[in-house]
């Protein structure tokens, strides 16, 4: 079945450090590839998203390439913020967003 | 943006009580909504999928009867936890569709702590 790995938290930063929060799957056929992140108190909002192999999701700094021959999707940020403490969903799904398939989660931590 | 809010954000309740848990979608309408469980460090799974004015349709293992879900309005479902256990403490997260394929909202999850 369909499974995503990510690694465990938490991951402590100091500001301006690079991340790279890494992101692996088991899927059948040619699933699209999603990074949800929680911040505190709040629910679960779409950062980036890549649909086929090669494509690079983007925003608010934040990227993932889709890998389709090592079948990762790894976030990086060049330079976190204290702001961007919060925790970190990969995901997936071939049947539609509906049907995410959700790794464990990774807290960030950054401190000033 | 859409907004989806969920209710409560905690609870701790006795063994064999009920405990019931709101999703709303507060701009938009949602026939259809999905919950989610998450258990200690494991994934978030899909547990059920609401359909507004319809039963809804539970994933593979997760008893019906226990976890009572209710979509009465085409801007509120419910998830009640009946006769609740130990073993149902969890993270319970709600999302609903907004229309465009690759997008849902979520609500901000319940802890739930069965004592």
């Amino acid at each position: 079945g369909n499974s995503v790995t990510q690694m465990e938290g938490p991951v402590t930063l100091s500001e301006e450090a690079f991340l790279t929060i890494n992101c692996t799957y088991t899927a059948t056929g040619y699933p699209s590839l999603f990074w949800y992140v929680q911040y505190p108190g709040e629910g679960l909002q779409l950062l980036l998203k890549a649909t086929k192999a090669d494509d690079k999701g983007s925003n608010k700094g934040f990227e993932a390439t889709y890998r389709k021959e090592t079948t990762s999707f790894h976030l990086e940020k060049g330079s976190v913020q204290v702001s961007d403490s919060a925790v970190y969903f990969c995901a997936l799904t071939n049947t539609g967003f509906q049907k995410l398939v959700f790794g464990t989660g990774t807290r960030l931590l950054v401190s000033p | 943006g859409a907004v989806v809010s969920q209710h409560p954000s905690w609870v701790i309740c006795k063994s064999g009580t009920s405990v019931k848990i709101e999703c709303r979608s507060l701009d938009f309408q949602a026939t259809t909504m999905f919950w989610y469980r998450q258990f200690p460090k494991q994934s978030l799974m899909l547990m059920a999928t609401s359909n507004e004015g319809s039963k809804a349709t539970y994933e593979q293992g997760v008893e019906k009867d226990k976890f009572l879900i209710n979509h009465a309005s085409l801007t509120l479902s419910t998830l009640t936890v009946t006769s609740a256990h130990p073993e149902d403490s969890s993270f319970y997260i709600c999302s609903a569709p907004t229309g465009r394929v690759t997008e849902a909202f979520f609500g901000q999850g319940t802890r739930l702590t069965v004592v």
